[in-house]
């Protein structure tokens, strides 16, 4: 148990909506990134977010865009859903002082 | 640019050793191991820090070669929990992108 949790655990979804997953980072961790992991692939990084503002971001499209909170929870979402968007996507939260990043469980998102 | 990591599967029996290697073609900040099952999250092993400075698992070592941009982990008297995909990530400069290599499936046997 690394203390990040993750809403939904699995969605279902159709080409062109839009979705939001939701993260809720371990206490005293105020950095998020979020990844994407396709199967048989590792994480891919899509951006992280640092005190409420993005702090980095990966070769993803703008349709990709999140936000973090003052909690430091955070939220990805997802515009105009393609087909190549299903996958699990994984946050993790790290700690102020160390480098270490702690996953939560993920969701996993079919899109059809 | 992706680690590449080697070799990408091995199988061994209960007891066995195995090194998994993780080589990067751009200068290496740190490196962080990551074992991942089926269906579950990523669980940190391991970070080794550019000055040589290591953090990490009790029964599982690892080394960080920073001239030859490699890292190694070391997985001795393997265990049948030992079984699972095998991520190194490499940290950038400013410490904001964790690039992760595409993973070494690892089945332990009894």
């Amino acid at each position: 148990e690394t203390g990040v949790t993750q809403s939904p655990t699995h969605l279902i979804k159709t080409r062109g909506q839009q979705v939001t997953l939701r993260c809720s980072s371990q206490s005293g961790h105020n950095t998020v990134s979020w990844y994407q992991q396709a199967l048989g692939q590792g994480p891919q990084f899509i951006f992280q977010y640092y005190r409420e503002e993005e702090n980095g971001r990966g070769n993803f499209p703008p349709r990709f865009s999140g936000l973090q909170f003052p909690n430091y929870s955070s939220e990805l979402n997802v515009n105009a859903l393609e087909l190549d968007d299903s996958a699990l996507y994984l946050c993790a939260s790290t700690h102020p002082r160390y480098e270490t990043q702690y996953f939560g469980p993920g969701t996993r998102l079919l899109v059809l | 640019q992706q680690p590449v990591q080697s070799p990408q599967a091995v199988i061994l029996r209960e007891g066995e050793d195995a090194v998994i290697n993780c080589s990067s073609s751009k200068a290496l900040y740190s490196v962080h191991w990551y074992r991942q099952k089926h269906g579950e999250a990523p669980v940190f092993l391991m970070i080794l820090l550019k000055g040589g400075e290591q953090k990490g698992h009790e029964k599982i070592s690892a080394s960080f070669n920073e001239k030859k941009q490699q890292s190694s982990l070391y997985l001795t008297a393997s265990q049948l929990s030992y079984s699972g995909t095998y991520f190194c990530g490499t940290l950038n400069n400013a410490g904001n992108m964790l690039t992760f290599g595409g993973g070494t499936r690892l089945m332990v046997k009894p």
